[in-house]
Parts: C-alpha cells; structure tokens; sequence
C-alpha cells in the first residue's frame, strides 16, 4: 500500500531564509507525487506535480521541488521565504492508473520577520 | 468558474443527528471524492466516484453514505452524527481522461462540529 511520510509536523523559518519540507513516500508502484497548500482557513492549492519527465519540477509561488527515485523522496524547496508563505503543506501520492490521492500528514511553515 | 463549492462552510450538530454536506462541481468532472481533515492526519478519504452511478469506499467510509445521481453533485451524508466526526470536510474533483485526471481541485471545506 502507499503512504507518504512528512517528518517535520512544523518548520519555523525566518523571512529570505530559505526553507526545505521533506517528503518521502512508499510505494511498489509507479506513482505520480504532488505539493498541496493550504491557507488559514482555505481549501487545497496544488503548488506543483510530479506526473513524468524532468525529475526537477517548478511550481507556483517560487516553490520546487525535486523527484528522487533511489530515496524515493520529493523534497519541496524555496531558496527565500516571504511571510505569505505561512501555511500548511501537504504532500500526496497517487498510483498511476488510479485516482486515489493519499496524503501525508502535513507540515506547517510558519514565517517570522 | 466557481470550480468545487462546498455547503455549508460551518455547521454544529448534536449527537444522533443527521445531516447532508453539499458539494457541487461545474468542471464537469467525472470523478469526485470526499476527504476529512484532522489534526495531526492529513486528509483522509472516506468516499469517491468515477461517475454518476458509481461510487466506492475509501479508507474511512464508516458512518458516511454517498451517492452521485448527477455529474456535477456528490452530497455526503452523515446518518447519525458522532462527536468523532466533529472534522474538516473536502469535496474535490478531477477529469477522469489525459493528465487532467491526475490533478484534483478542492473545495474550500465544510467544518463539521458535532456536540
């Protein structure tokens, strides 16, 4: 069965600092990995997806992230962080052939000045 | 487009009640799913649907019914609320064909108090 990992429950960060959530995941089969962002109070907003191709994948507000095989990771990064950037971030899985996304449990990014 | 829109965004409830979380979709999207959010857990799915007609359990389908007799509505309903499912609620819903089925939009949420 899948599963996705998220060691950090919570990264604090200072302002242009920059920042890395880590993300592995498990899974026998080839699978499709993603980057959802939630603002207080808001819905789900993919950040960015790793479907096939480049194993390097950009996302939307300045956001990577990097898709590695062998550790079976997709590390999300930004090189500096805007106070904007406080919220929780979710990465997920999916089987290819299959729609079912299964999520890790989430990591809050909280940005101070 | 309003895309995935959730009704209500708030709702308590007593013990033993039962309610319907609306989620409607204008994307014209096959499929559709519901997830709970809780804290320290990350979503969960309870139940999904490739298309009208059709519906299947996820990981944490007990106490929750669905149905989908139209495309764009997948209402949840719970029968008889418990204070277990006191949680967040997510309606989303993605393409069932291309690479578009790999990329589901959520709803905003429907936050579920159960007294």
């Amino acid at each position: 069965a899948q599963s996705v990992t998220q060691l950090d429950s919570q990264v604090p960060v200072f302002e242009e600092a920059p920042v890395e959530l880590r993300c592995n995941y498990s899974s026998s089969v080839s699978v499709y990995l993603f980057w959802y962002v939630q603002y207080p109070n808001q819905g789900l907003q993919l950040l960015l997806k790793y479907l096939s191709g480049s194993t390097l994948v950009k996302g939307i507000n300045g956001f990577e992230a990097e898709f590695n095989k062998s550790q079976t990771s997709f590390h999300l990064r930004k090189p500096s962080v805007h106070i904007s950037d406080t919220a929780e971030y979710f990465c997920a899985t999916m089987n290819t052939g299959f729609q079912k996304l299964v999520f890790g449990t989430g990591t809050r990014l909280l940005v101070s000045p | 487009n309003a895309g995935v829109t959730q009704t209500p965004k708030f709702q308590v409830l007593k013990t033993g009640q039962s309610m319907t979380l609306q989620c409607a979709q204008d994307m014209n999207h096959e499929y559709m799913s519901w997830y709970r959010q809780d804290p320290g857990m990350g979503l969960r799915l309870i139940h999904y649907s490739v298309g009208a007609g059709i519906t299947d359990q996820g990981e944490v389908p007990n106490g929750y019914n669905v149905s989908r007799s139209t495309t764009e509505d997948f209402p949840l309903r719970l029968l008889s609320a418990a204070p277990s499912q006191t949680s967040v609620y997510f309606c989303a819903s993605s393409s069932a064909s291309g690479w578009g089925r790999n990329i589901q939009y959520f709803g905003a949420g429907t936050r579920l108090s159960v007294l």
